[in-house]
């Protein structure tokens, strides 16, 4: 089965400052593709950014880019002057082809709650 | 486009009682999907279509059924309810399940007493 670990409950940051939130992955396969979506209190889930393994280039949307290390199976995402709005649970999530079940599966990690203090 | 749309938005049911979760895309996607997320934990899958007329079971099916008549609409059934299924509920949709992005709606709270 496929993990997805966020080893972070809970993080704050200062607006306009820099945040990390660290995600690791097990898996033994060699093509799948990574997600960071971003849930707000409205509870919608809205898509960050995606990462496709076999891309070594770090995907950057705006203010929000990844660190993407293959070998380390880890995708950390990096908020850049983050902003009131950025005040959200984020969740890592993993998607690969499942042979078993004839279909990608998305699997999402716990999350992390971040708050950005004016 | 609306997008991914879910009714209702709030839901409390007595246990053994049925309903119905209702979920419309107007993106013309193949695929959806629907997950349950329990509190503190990220979302696991129930049920997911590949197109009209053909479903097939998630991580977490027990409990639920599905159809999907037709493209737009992904209709999940809750028969029985139990505590167990208290959570909020996500329908999502894409255009193929490749890697492509998923489109969340904003979710069903369900609560189950």
């Amino acid at each position: 089965a496929q993990t997805v670990t966020q080893s972070q409950p809970e993080m704050s940051v200062q607006e306009a400052e820099t945040v990390t939130l660290s995600c690791t992955y097990d898996t033994s396969e060699s093509n799948y593709y990574l997600f960071w979506y971003k849930q707000p209190p409205s509870r919608q889930m809205i898509l960050v950014i995606r990462q496709e393994a076999y891309k070594q280039q770090n995907a950057t949307e705006n203010r929000f880019s990844v660190n993407f290390q293959k070998a380390a199976k880890s995708f950390s995402l990096k908020i850049s002057d983050s902003q009131l709005g950025d005040t959200a649970m984020y969740f890592c999530a993993f998607m690969k082809w499942n042979r078993g079940a004839g279909s990608y599966q998305l699997t999402f990690g716990k999350g992390t709650k971040l708050s950005v203090i004016p | 486009n609306a997008g991914v749309t879910q009714t209702p938005k709030f839901r409390i049911l007595k246990i053994g009682q049925s309903m119905t979760l209702q979920c419309t895309q107007d993106m013309n996607h193949n695929y959806m999907y629907w997950y349950r997320q329990d509190p503190g934990m990220g979302l696991k899958l129930i049920y997911y279509s590949v197109g009209a007329g053909i479903t097939d079971k998630g991580e977490v099916p027990n409990g639920y059924n599905v159809s999907r008549s037709t493209t737009e609409d992904f209709p999940l059934r809750l028969e029985l309810a139990a505590p167990s299924q208290t959570s909020v509920y996500f329908c999502a949709s894409s255009y193929s399940p490749s890697g492509e992005t998923q489109y969340f709606g904003p979710g069903t709270r369900l609560l189950v007493l």
